[in-house]
């Protein structure tokens, strides 16, 4: 059973470009959660897609935008990227169990903005 | 507000020194406490879920615990693969995690 996956592995960007990150779940999986980690730091909360709709959003801008698939695979999509943007960004697909989600994450997209 | 706060930010052990890691926490509506081991530039991996206060958990070396304010990972006679950072995340109503700092653990030999 193949676990989450994500692509690319890593991206060099420049600032003011637009980068489109790639995750698919895992099977059996239909909510998709992703995640910006800072070097050093826990991962924070950028949205979650579940029936290709976005049903909640941390505290990122607009530049931030995402889109899930009918087969439940996902796209996250920054626009005018800035240094700040630089991190290792993760998808955690769902199981929904006893009243929660438990999230598995995948290997994550390393992100680097010059 | 939220928030999930880990301690202490690094640890150092030797191999076989048993000891444990802090995770409080202030979720509204907690749902879930949950455990994380992450590898330097990988994901995080998905340990334990505790559900509710007195919950415990077990894996290998590992013993998770949950109270209504704190969490505890106990690490018995750790070996140097346990080395890593430990993540701990509490989900409310929401289903977002809300993840502490972490804390690194190296274990030496």
């Amino acid at each position: 059973d193949a676990g989450v996956t994500q692509s690319p592995t890593h991206l060099i960007k420049t600032r003011g470009q637009q980068v489109t990150l790639r995750c698919s779940p895992k099977s059996g999986h239909d909510t998709v959660s992703w995640y910006q980690q800072a070097l050093g730091q826990g991962p924070q909360f950028i949205f979650q897609y579940y029936e290709e709709e976005e049903r909640q959003r941390g505290n990122f801008p607009d530049r931030f935008s995402g889109h899930q698939f009918p087969n439940y695979s996902s796209e996250l999509n920054v626009n005018a990227l800035l240094l700040g943007d630089s991190a290792l960004y993760l998808c955690a697909s769902s199981l929904y169990r006893l009243g929660t989600y438990e999230q598995y994450f995948g290997p994550g997209t390393r992100l680097t903005v010059t | 507000e939220d928030q999930v706060t880990q301690s202490p930010e690094a640890l150092r052990l030797q191999e076989g020194e048993s000891s444990s890691l802090n995770c409080s926490y202030t979720v509204s509506g907690l749902r879930g406490l949950f455990w994380y081991r992450q590898d330097p530039g990988k994901g995080p991996e998905f340990l334990f879920t505790l559900y509710s206060a007195g919950e415990e958990k077990e894996k290998e070396r590992l013993k998770a615990t949950l109270t209504k304010k704190e969490s505890f990972l106990h690490i018995t006679a750790p070996k140097p693969e346990d080395s890593a950072t430990y993540l701990c995340a509490g989900s409310g109503n929401t289903g977002k995690l809300i993840f502490g700092q972490g804390t690194t653990l190296q274990v030496k030999p």
